[in-house]
C-alpha cells in the first residue's frame, strides 16, 4: 500500500535553533501535503497545506514565517521550525492523499529545550 | 466539533466486550468520514471509512455507522481485545481538502 515516510522520528533541539522535518511519498506522487500538530492528550490540527511548485496555505494562528514549508517535488515536502521555542514542542504529522484516502507519516515528536 | 454529551473522552471495557465510539461531526458538505487509531507516540493509523452516500460499512472486526440526519458517526468494535487500546479520532473531509479531526476517545481494554 501507499506509505508516506517522516523523518527524523524525533528530535530535541534547543532554543533558539531551527529543524527540518521531512514528510516523503514513497510509492505515489502528491502535489499536495498536509502538516498537522498535535500537542499532548490533544487531538490533531490542521497547521498549513503543501503546495508543490507554489506557496503553502496556512491555517488562522499559524505562523508562516517561523514554519517554513517547502514541497519541492511530488514526493517530499519540509517544515522548517525556525527559532524553535519550548513551546513548539510538539508531534507533528504529515500526510498526504492518493485516490481520495488520506496516508499518514509516523510522526515527528519535537522537543525544544 | 463535538457535541455536548455525546463524546466520551475516556472508554473502559473488558476484554471481549463490544464497544462503541461516538463522535459528531460539523460540516454538513463533508462527504468522507473516518476513523483512526493513535497509539501513543505513533502517527494515527486507518481503521474504516464511510462516503456519505452509505450509513453503514463493516470491517474486520469494527462496523463504521453514519446518521447524516444528525452528523453523528460511530465505530464498533466487536470482542474487543487488549491490542484495542488505544485513542481513537473521528475525522471529515472532502476531496483534495485537509481532515478536520474530532477529540478523540482513549479506549482502555481490560483483561
Amino acid at each position: 500500500g501507499a506509505v508516506v515516510s517522516q523523518h527524523p522520528s524525533w528530535v530535541i533541539c534547543k532554543s533558539g535553533t531551527s529543524v527540518k522535518i521531512e514528510c516523503r511519498s514513497l510509492d505515489f506522487q502528491a502535489t499536495t501535503m498536509f502538516w498537522y500538530r498535535q500537542f499532548p492528550k490533544q487531538s490533531l490540527m490542521l497547521m498549513a497545506t503543501s503546495n508543490e511548485g507554489s506557496k503553502a496555505t496556512y491555517e488562522q494562528g499559524v505562523e508562516k514565517d517561523k514554519f517554513l514549508i517547502n514541497h519541492a517535488s511530488l514526493t517530499l515536502s519540509t517544515l522548517t521550525v525556525t527559532s524553535a521555542h519550548p513551546e513548539d514542542s510538539s508531534f507533528y504529522i504529515c500526510s498526504a492523499d492518493r485516490d481520495t484516502e488520506a496516508f499518514f507519516g509516523q510522526g515527528t515528536r519535537l522537543t525544544v529545550v | 466539533g463535538e457535541s455536548v454529551g455525546l463524546h466520551l473522552p475516556t472508554l473502559s471495557v473488558q476484554e471481549g466486550d463490544n464497544s462503541i465510539i461516538n463522535c459528531a461531526y460539523s460540516n454538513s458538505a463533508s462527504d468522507y468520514f473516518i476513523w483512526y487509531k493513535q497509539e501513543s507516540g505513533k502517527g494515527p493509523q486507518f481503521i474504516i471509512d464511510i462516503r456519505s452516500n452509505m450509513d453503514k460499512r463493516q470491517g474486520q472486526r469494527v462496523t463504521v455507522l453514519l446518521n447524516k440526519t444528525v452528523k453523528h458517526l460511530s465505530l464498533q468494535i466487536a470482542a474487543t481485545q487488549p491490542g484495542d487500546s488505544a485513542v481513537y479520532f473521528c475525522a471529515e473531509g472532502g476531496p483534495g481538502t485537509a481532515l478536520i479531526f474530532g477529540k478523540g476517545t482513549t479506549l482502555s481494554v481490560s483483561s
